[in-house]
């Protein structure tokens, strides 16, 4: 597609349940970004991927967080035994990973509600 | 570390006016780069505008345009002749390059609601 797209476009869950988002770049894209964007807040980092690197996991919130990219494209974050603070939209957001050109280009967004 | 700062929660203009949000931001990297998204109720973040730090002159997109002061670390966004679709959020960003990592730090935003 020509945007970056994310699944499911609502989440609701009951707590302790464990829940998956779903994330795809643009194409050609290997920069991939994860945020959590609470009721009235900005944009809090979650995990970055580029290319075949090691991710920069350093705005996980707990070890309940985690991500994988298979194949340097589409992007799962896991949130583990799901606790009501953990209600929020979930942005993915993807760049070509190059310093002169970057721009990051996002999703619509998941929100997650959990009850 | 970096800090980006959007000290007005919510604004609001008449339509055909003009607005300035306002961002300042603190860093002691010389090289770096600076966004402005918008948030329409629908939730799709939208680029806005982009700005290197290394350019002195301020970027422009149609109706939006920015006042960049690299020595008072501000960017602000100005909006004229402002439509009733310019109602969203708007968040300032910062972008700096660190060896094959980028570090974006987003501000707190600003509500702008264009009035009829």
């Amino acid at each position: 597609g020509a945007g970056v797209s994310q699944s499911p476009s609502n989440k609701v869950t009951e707590k302790g349940k464990d829940v998956e988002l779903r994330c795809d770049p643009i194409s050609g894209h290997t920069a991939l970004y994860w945020y959590r964007q609470s009721l009235g807040q900005g944009l809090e980092f979650l995990i970055y991927f580029q290319g075949n690197s090691a991710p920069d996991k350093s705005g996980l919130p707990s070890d309940r967080f985690s991500a994988e990219r298979t194949g340097g494209s589409v992007s799962t974050l896991t949130i583990q035994r799901t606790q009501q603070e953990d209600s929020a939209v979930y942005l993915c957001a993807s760049s070509l990973g190059q310093t002169s050109t970057d721009t990051q280009y996002f999703g619509p967004g998941t929100r997650l509600t959990v009850l | 570390a970096q800090t980006v700062t959007q000290s007005q929660p919510e604004m609001s203009v008449q339509e055909a006016e003009t607005v300035t949000l306002s961002c300042t931001y603190d860093t002691s990297e010389s090289n770096y780069y600076l966004f402005w998204y918008k948030q329409p109720p629908s939730r799709q973040m939208i680029l806005v505008i982009r700005q290197e730090a290394y350019k002195q002159q301020n970027a422009t997109e149609n109706r939006f345009s920015v006042n960049f002061q690299k020595a008072a670390k501000s960017f602000s966004l100005k909006i004229s002749d402002s439509q009733l679709g310019d109602t969203a959020m708007y968040f300032c960003a910062f972008m700096k390059a660190y060896s094959g990592t980028y570090k974006y730090i987003f501000g707190t935003g600003t509500r702008l609601k264009v009035l009829a």
